[in-house]
């Protein structure tokens, strides 16, 4: 089946620590999106990738850092830096008619 | 100032009648998109209905209608025959043209419940 993977679906860390969020699609779809959400708020846009090798930060992107080597891959990793890290975060690719598509998140606490 | 505006923190509807969602929006590039995406308390984001700026019909998707008034800038969703299944929380976006790179710009939220 073709798809957005997102994983793991919960992740827990302990403050001072780097992590690293998993996104997998296999829709060859060339952009792939990072989205944070908040409780009770809509989502705002961390990364993006329009091509393997490049990547462009968005609205939100200090304390985080990410890596396009692959087309299908598009990791993110939540640094020290980040100051308020507990939150869900979504990954996202789209299609040639701009349309979104979004794994199904993965909600990281970091204590 | 905010470019998508959804006034409605929650709305009620009972099963099988219609209910409006409201957005609007702001943005001074004539090529856009508007997007309306279901979150559910699973938290992941489905994906409901697209309308371009450009284009002359309204969207339609099943029971899922977007009402676009570009002069009025408003692109509000419309459910038919609600089901409890419909309860979740309705984000509204826009793709806006030009260098934005596809980035989506969502609006607050709107929690929908349907009751029996």
């Amino acid at each position: 089946d073709g798809g957005i993977t997102q994983s793991p679906k919960y992740l827990f860390r302990k403050e001072g620590q780097n992590v690293t969020l998993s996104c997998e699609q296999n829709l060859n779809h060339d952009a792939m999106y990072w989205y944070r959400q908040d409780p009770g708020q809509g989502l705002r846009l961390i990364y993006y990738s329009q091509i393997v090798n490049d990547f462009q930060k968005g609205d939100i992107a200090e304390g985080y850092s990410v890596s396009r080597e692959k087309k299908e891959s598009f990791p993110l990793t939540v640094t020290s830096a980040q100051k308020n890290p507990t939150a869900f975060y979504l990954c996202a690719s789209r299609t040639g008619k701009n349309e979104q598509y979004f794994g199904p998140g993965t909600r990281l606490t970091v204590t | 100032a905010q470019k998508i505006t959804q006034t409605q923190p929650g709305m009620f509807v009972q099963e099988k009648e219609a209910v409006t969602l409201d957005c609007t929006y702001d943005t001074s590039d004539p090529s856009y998109g508007l997007f309306w995406y279901k979150q559910p308390s699973s938290g992941e984001m489905i994906f409901l209905i697209y309308q371009g700026s450009y284009d002359q019909q309204n969207a339609t998707e099943g029971r899922y209608s977007l009402n676009f008034q570009k002069a009025r800038k408003s692109a509000n969703l419309v459910i038919s025959a609600s089901q409890l299944g419909d309860s979740a929380m309705y984000f509204c976006a826009m793709r806006e043209g030009g260098t934005s790179y596809g980035k989506l710009t969502f609006g607050q939220g709107t929690i929908l419940t349907v009751h029996p």
